[in-house]
């Protein structure tokens, strides 16, 4: 079955950072990209960005370049988003997702999803 | 904001038909893609590439599109299909993916 699994829901302070991670099966993971969205809370998808597992180029939406990092480790078949230092508004679900060249990009997989709270 | 605009909520009879609507300049060039998100679930891919449905999703769902405005349709909505839709596609320069806004379906 292919499936990406995301690791468990987060509470954090602000200031304190965060990786959280995506763990595709079922599948080359080297052969897709794999892209990271964020939901706020009642409110819609926005693409955060898209990383090559194979080579780990990567792009960034401009909306969130420089805020938080998308890295891969291909060997373990996993990918990673990472905030340096989160703020309360980074308080959101977190979904990977698998852009299907084969379905013109569209994200045909898509993880559990990973709740992240920052509080103080 | 987003380059996709998409009506907030719509509503429909049961067993009627609906048609969800998602507007943006970057749709004269690219494929439009269709999610359906339940509360407290993953979005699931339901229409890709403007018409196509992966396996799967049932064939009552349809896809368009027509200059700026990519359209998701619905012919006899069932109760199930109350939920969440987000389109998404590239941005105008093509280097991007973009989502839509959203809009919550309402089964009556």
């Amino acid at each position: 079955e292919v499936q990406l699994v995301q690791s468990g829901a987060e509470v954090k302070k602000p200031g304190e950072p965060l990786k959280i991670s995506c763990k595709g099966s079922g599948y080359s993971f080297t052969s897709y990209w794999i892209g990271w969205v964020r939901q706020m809370p009642g409110k819609g998808l926005e693409w955060m960005g898209n990383i090559f597992p194979d080579d780990s180029d990567t792009i960034y939406s401009p909306s969130f370049q420089g805020q938080v990092t998308i890295s891969a480790d291909k060997s373990i078949s996993t990918a990673y988003l990472h905030w340096s230092s989160l703020k309360a508004s980074d308080t959101a679900m977190y979904y990977c997702a698998r852009p299907s060249a084969q379905l013109s990009n569209a994200f045909d997989i898509w993880g559990q999803g990973t709740m992240v709270t920052v509080s103080s | 904001s987003s380059e996709l605009t998409q009506d907030p909520a719509v509503s429909v009879a049961l067993g009627q038909t609906v048609r969800i609507t998602c507007q943006g300049d970057s749709l004269r060039t690219y494929y439009a893609s269709w999610y359906q998100q339940k509360p407290g679930q993953a979005p699931a891919l339901v229409i890709y590439a403007t018409n196509n449905r992966p396996s799967g999703i049932p064939d009552r769902f349809s896809g368009s599109s027509s200059g700026n405005t990519a359209s998701l349709t619905i012919t006899g909505a069932q109760a199930e299909d109350e939920a969440d839709y987000h389109c998404n596609s590239r941005d105008s320069s093509g280097n991007y993916w973009v989502f839509g806004g959203g809009t919550k379906l309402t089964v009556l």
